[in-house]
């Protein structure tokens, strides 16, 4: 299968404690995109990346969320010092240029 | 601020029936209007989408209206199949040079009972 991969599907975690989420994108894709989807909402956009280059971060909802794609191939999103309200599902999509965003299943966060 | 809205939040409608979802902008920028399909524990699926210069668009038996002038556009989904039970959202897009990201509307739970 050659669809948008991310994993963990699912992590629970302690309040405090830092998480990183991975995406691997369509291979042939040079755009990934990092979504956020809190329950009955609409995905929110957080950042993207053209390649290795992080293209906008200002929608990361914090200083303690960050992302990654060192080689411009799979990303990684971190959060540092997790809060309840970070809970969510993370999405992660990829393109070619402006075209079709494709998703992947998302991973889902808990934080107790 | 939300810049798209959606309604209704859920509607559940007979098989074969029609399914009618709407959505609302603010901001005339925006140049690209797809609509995602989601099932429950998978990520959104783009289902269609249509630009500001056409007025509907047709892929089997789901249709885009749209109306620049109301900065409106719908979704129907005709003859509606039990399989169609999903969480349907409406985005819109910027132009390239602002980074083609999506800016979704609140979703609409449908359910299409047999």
């Amino acid at each position: 299968d050659t669809g948008v991969s991310q994993d963990p599907r699912h992590k629970i975690t302690k309040r405090g404690q830092n998480v990183t989420f991975r995406c691997d994108p369509i291979s042939e894709h040079n755009r990934l995109y990092w979504y956020r989807q809190t329950l009955g909402q609409g995905p929110e956009f957080l950042t993207y990346f053209q390649n290795e280059a992080q293209l906008e971060k200002s929608r990361l909802l914090s200083d303690r969320f960050s992302a990654e794609r060192p080689k411009g191939s799979f990303s990684t999103l971190e959060i540092q010092r997790t809060e309840q309200g970070d809970s969510a599902m993370y999405l992660c999509a990829s393109s070619w240029g402006v075209e079709t965003q494709y998703f992947g299943p998302g991973t889902r966060l808990l934080v107790l | 601020q939300q810049q798209v809205k959606q309604s209704p939040q859920s509607l559940i409608v007979q098989k074969g029936g029609i399914s009618i979802i709407n959505c609302a902008y603010e901001n005339t920028a925006f140049d690209y209007f797809p609509w995602y399909q989601q099932f429950p524990g998978k990520g959104p699926a783009l289902l269609i989408a249509i630009r500001p210069d056409v007025s509907e668009k047709k892929e089997g038996r789901f249709t885009i209206s749209f109306n620049k002038s109301a900065k409106q556009f719908s979704l129907h989904i005709m003859d509606s199949q039990p399989g169609d039970s999903a969480t349907y959202f409406c985005a819109a897009t910027l132009p390239e040079a602002a980074g083609n990201k999506l800016t979704f509307g609140g979703g609409t739970r449908v359910l299409v009972k047999p």
